[in-house]
């Protein structure tokens, strides 16, 4: 079984300032890792994707995130944030062995404050 | 130019009652999904089909059946629905491959009154 654990609930942070959100997987099998983000009302939307190669994953609106396999964590950055950005951010895996079922982490609502 | 829609957007309704959710994309993709979004926002697969196929069966109650008339269509009907079915369902889809992206439609708002 795979589960994804998202260690903050709330990140507060100032315009223009950068931020990490964390999330940590469990899997006995090699797994596919995402970011997507929820706009208030909205569906989800992918930020990005690890599938293979470079641990190092660059997404849409300057969102960035690291595969760590030794830590099992796949954690998202990005250097200055807007007031947009303000939204709630889920992290998700998913296996081969598990078919295209997506597990998600409980998400992460990041708010933005000038 | 909606990729994945959804109707209704909400849905109010008493305990009890029999209610439908239609999903449609116009990507071409293979397989679909539906997800629940609990008021905590928790989002859980409940189902998911491939070419009309159920793959997927996340031990859901079997008050809730979906079907999938064609692949570009998969509908979420819930018999008897209880106070706990209240939250948002999300349908999705994406091309058949695990590695692939899958697109999110705007969600229904369900409450059961």
């Amino acid at each position: 079984a795979q589960s994804v654990t998202q260690l903050d609930s709330q990140v507060p942070v100032f315009e223009e300032a950068p931020v990490e959100l964390r999330c940590n997987y469990s899997s006995s099998v090699s797994v596919y890792l995402f970011w997507y983000v929820q706009y208030p009302n909205q569906g989800l939307q992918l930020l990005l994707k690890y599938l293979s190669g470079s641990t190092l994953v660059k997404g849409i609106n300057g969102f960035e995130a690291e595969f760590n396999k030794s830590q099992t964590s796949f954690h998202l950055r990005k250097p200055s944030v807007h007031i947009s950005d303000t939204a709630e951010y889920f992290c998700a895996v998913s296996a081969m062995e598990y078919g295209n079922k997506l597990v998600f982490g409980a998400g992460t609502i990041l708010r933005v404050k000038s | 130019d909606t990729a994945v829609s959804q109707t209704p957007k909400y849905l109010v309704t008493q305990m009890g009652n029999d209610k439908s959710i239609k999903c449609e994309q116009n990507l071409g993709h293979d397989t679909m999904y539906w997800y629940k979004q609990d008021s905590k926002k928790f989002l859980k697969i409940m189902f998911s089909y491939n070419n009309k196929e159920l793959i997927i069966n996340e031990t859901v109650p079997n008050r809730f059946s979906p079907k999938s008339p064609d692949k570009a269509h998969l509908n979420l009907h819930i018999n008897s629905l209880e106070l706990g079915d209240s939250a948002v369902y999300f349908c999705a889809s994406s091309r058949d491959r695990v590695t692939d992206t899958q697109y999110f439609g705007p969600g229904t708002r369900l409450t059961v009154l």
